[in-house]
């Protein structure tokens, strides 16, 4: 079975810009989870989606944005990049709402300039 | 906020010697979890604890759940290069919602 997959891999912007993330969870999850990881740090939790609906959302600016798919597949959008908006950005699936592992993609490095 | 603090922050040993990651915080937990990160990886679950004073084992890996649910550590014996990485425990109590800790780097010396 396929795992969390995202995309792009790694992208490059500039300040100002906006930048959309794309994530597809593995089969059957119903929850994602967006995760910022500056280098040198754990993971921020940004966002949480389950069933389609936001269930919780971190200490993150109104710039940051995401919304699930009735697929389950989710995005993450970022507007107004700020060279500190730089990191990994990781996205992690579920498959049920509460006390569940959580399985992480490969992430998106987004580097802005 | 709610936080996690993990010590130490860096790890280097020698093969065959042990490491040992603690993370502790300033309130209850509901249940912590364990993953591993690689270099340029991403991270993977290892395990998760819930039960007060609840200790469990993989191979080479103990980890441990403090009676009042504030702390937990991760003991590995006679590590092995495939141990390399960063181990981060994660809060799970709100659900989905982890708050992480930002880690313990391990490395480890032929």
């Amino acid at each position: 079975d396929a795992g969390v997959t995202q995309s792009p891999t790694h992208l490059i912007k500039t300040r100002g810009q906006q930048v959309t993330l794309r994530c597809s969870p593995i089969s059957g999850h119903k929850s994602v989870s967006w995760y910022q990881q500056v280098l040198g740090q754990g993971p921020q939790f940004i966002f949480q989606y389950y069933e389609k609906e936001e269930r919780g959302r971190g200490n993150f600016p109104d710039r940051f944005s995401a919304r699930q798919f009735p697929n389950y597949s989710s995005e993450l959008n970022v507007n107004a990049l700020l060279l500190g908006d730089s990191a990994l950005y990781l996205c992690a699936s579920s498959s049920r709402y509460s006390n569940q592992p959580q399985h992480f993609g490969d992430g998106t490095r987004l580097s802005i300039l | 906020g709610q936080q996690v603090m993990q010590i130490p922050q860096y790890q280097h040993v020698q093969e065959g010697e042990d490491f040992t990651t603690y993370c502790n915080s300033s309130t209850t937990l509901s249940n912590i979890q364990w993953y591993k990160q690689r270099p340029g990886g991403h991270p993977v679950f290892l395990i998760q604890l819930v039960k007060s004073g609840e200790v469990k084992k993989q191979k080479r890996l103990t980890f441990q759940f403090g009676e009042a649910k504030k702390n937990s550590s991760l003991h590995i014996t006679a590590t092995q290069t495939t141990d390399v990485g960063t181990y981060f425990c994660a809060d799970n109590t709100n659900a989905g919602k982890s708050t992480f800790g930002d880690g313990t780097t391990l490395t480890v010396k032929p």
